[in-house]
């Protein structure tokens, strides 16, 4: 079975600057998904950004970007420029590939980010 | 397009109460799934649907049922509520061949 390790469960940073959030996993898959969703206050969750194992260059969504170590099990999701807009519960989650007969979600525990003034 | 609807957003129980949450989707989704949140868990999976008809067990699914009986509609039920089961509830579904899972906004329960 897959774990998915949050070891911050809080982190705070000032508007303007930049913060990373870690999380690492536990698998004996080569081919998988890695994700980080925002879960705001309104409790809706988000899709922040994507990563397939098979490739090697790290995804970048905006402000938003990942440092995938594939060897270390490691992903981390940076966030630069924070925003007030970024306070939020965020999680990392695995995914097993398509065709391994089901495509399930397993998140870790997520880490509260806060952004202040 | 409504995405994903759940209903109802909260509800109470007393314990050994029973319930069924509705999920909806309007995006011709094949795979659906139930999770639980609770604090300091993050979120789990109770049951999940790969296609009409179909259902199988997540990692929490004791004291849970669910059904897909039509392809936009995935439902669970709990037939004794314990306070074991207070937690928000989230739906979710995807296109079978795709990636991301669009979640609705969930519900609260609380059994007292």
């Amino acid at each position: 079975a897959q774990t998915v390790t949050q070891s911050q469960p809080e982190m705070s940073v000032q508007e303007a600057e930049t913060v990373t959030l870690s999380c690492t996993y536990d698998t004996s898959e080569n081919n998988y998904y890695l994700f980080w969703y925002k879960q705001p206050p309104s409790r809706q969750m988000i899709l922040v950004i994507r990563q397939e194992a098979y490739k090697q260059q790290n995804a970048t969504e905006n402000r938003f970007s990942v440092n995938f170590q594939k060897a270390a099990k490691s992903f981390s999701l940076k966030i630069s420029d924070s925003q007030l807009g970024d306070t939020a519960m965020y999680f990392c989650a695995f995914m097993k590939p398509l065709n391994s007969g089901y495509s399930t979600l397993t998140f870790g525990k997520g880490t509260m980010l806060l952004v202040s003034p | 397009n409504a995405g994903v609807t759940q209903t109802p957003k909260f509800r109470v129980l007393k314990t050994g109460q029973s319930m069924t949450l509705l999920c909806a989707q309007d995006m011709n989704h094949e795979y659906m799934y139930w999770y639980r949140q609770d604090p300091g868990m993050g979120l789990r999976l109770i049951h999940y649907s790969v296609g009409e008809g179909t259902t199988a067990k997540g990692e929490v699914p004791d004291g849970y049922n669910v059904s897909r009986l039509k392809k936009q509609n995935f439902l669970l039920g709990l037939e004794s509520a314990a306070p074991s089961q207070t937690s928000v509830y989230f739906c979710a579904s995807k296109v079978g061949a795709g990636y991301e899972q669009y979640f609705g906004p969930g519900t609260r329960l609380t059994v007292t």
